[in-house]
């Protein structure tokens, strides 16, 4: 069963528009949020994050908003570039009895066009 | 300063055969994640190191895998036998400690690329 769940595979955006990545969540022991970004052949590196106890946290052109009651939370990049065409992971925090664990969605591949 | 290392980079091997990947993190992070992840989906845990105590390694299927963390740095990830259903990019990650919190970002390889034939 999924925890983290990123039900759109794919996205394709216009350079200069906005665009909007989702992930949606079951666990509501889930206490920190995180996006990463992946380009092919490459690791995931971290792009942005948000504790439980706030709702939007903006660095940038990225913004993470969080809706705990929905269980809901999203990254919007405005502008959008052609250099933010990667796969993006969402991912949460989950404390446990061995300390805490990043579990990841399956990732939604951004495509941004010129 | 140097990301984590990981090598192989990429690794081709016949179902049966042993397979070991090596990792080194980033310099004075205490903890060390491996990583699996399977074409269309996202990274899966492991095992996690703190210095060289492996502290969670429920999802490692012990039959063929095994890791290990000699003197807290450098770690090794084998598989031994290797199936088909093995082939996927491992992924090492480091942090300064335990926990995914502000400030205590986790940091990933670019990964070794397994295919079993």
């Amino acid at each position: 069963d999924q925890q983290v769940k990123q039900n759109s595979p794919s996205l394709s955006v216009q350079e200069g528009r906005i665009s909007i990545l989702n992930c949606d969540y079951t666990n509501s022991m889930f206490d920190y949020f995180l996006w990463y970004k992946k380009y092919p052949a490459e690791g995931p590196t971290f792009l942005i994050s948000i504790s439980s106890i706030k709702d939007k946290n903006e660095d940038g052109r990225f913004t993470v908003f969080l809706n705990k009651s929905a269980k809901h939370l999203s990254l919007h990049i405005v502008p959008s570039q052609p250099g933010d065409s990667a796969v993006y992971f969402c991912a949460a925090s989950q404390y446990n009895q061995a300390g805490t664990a990043l579990i990841f969605g399956k990732g939604t591949t951004l495509s941004v066009s010129s | 300063e140097a990301g984590v290392v990981q090598s192989p980079r990429y690794k081709i091997i016949e179902k049966k055969q042993p397979v070991a990947f090596w990792c080194n993190p980033i310099s004075g992070h205490n903890t060390l994640y491996w990583y699996r992840q399977n074409l269309g989906q996202g990274p899966e845990l492991l095992i996690r190191y703190e210095n060289e105590e492996a502290v969670d390694d429920s999802q490692l299927p012990k039959d063929r895998f095994s890791a290990e963390r000699l003197k807290g740095v450098d770690s090794t990830l084998k598989i031994q036998p290797a199936e088909l259903g093995d082939s996927a990019v491992y992924l090492c990650a480091s942090s300064l400690m335990t926990g995914a919190a502000s400030g205590n970002t986790i940091y990933f390889g670019e990964g070794s690329w397994l295919t079993v034939v």
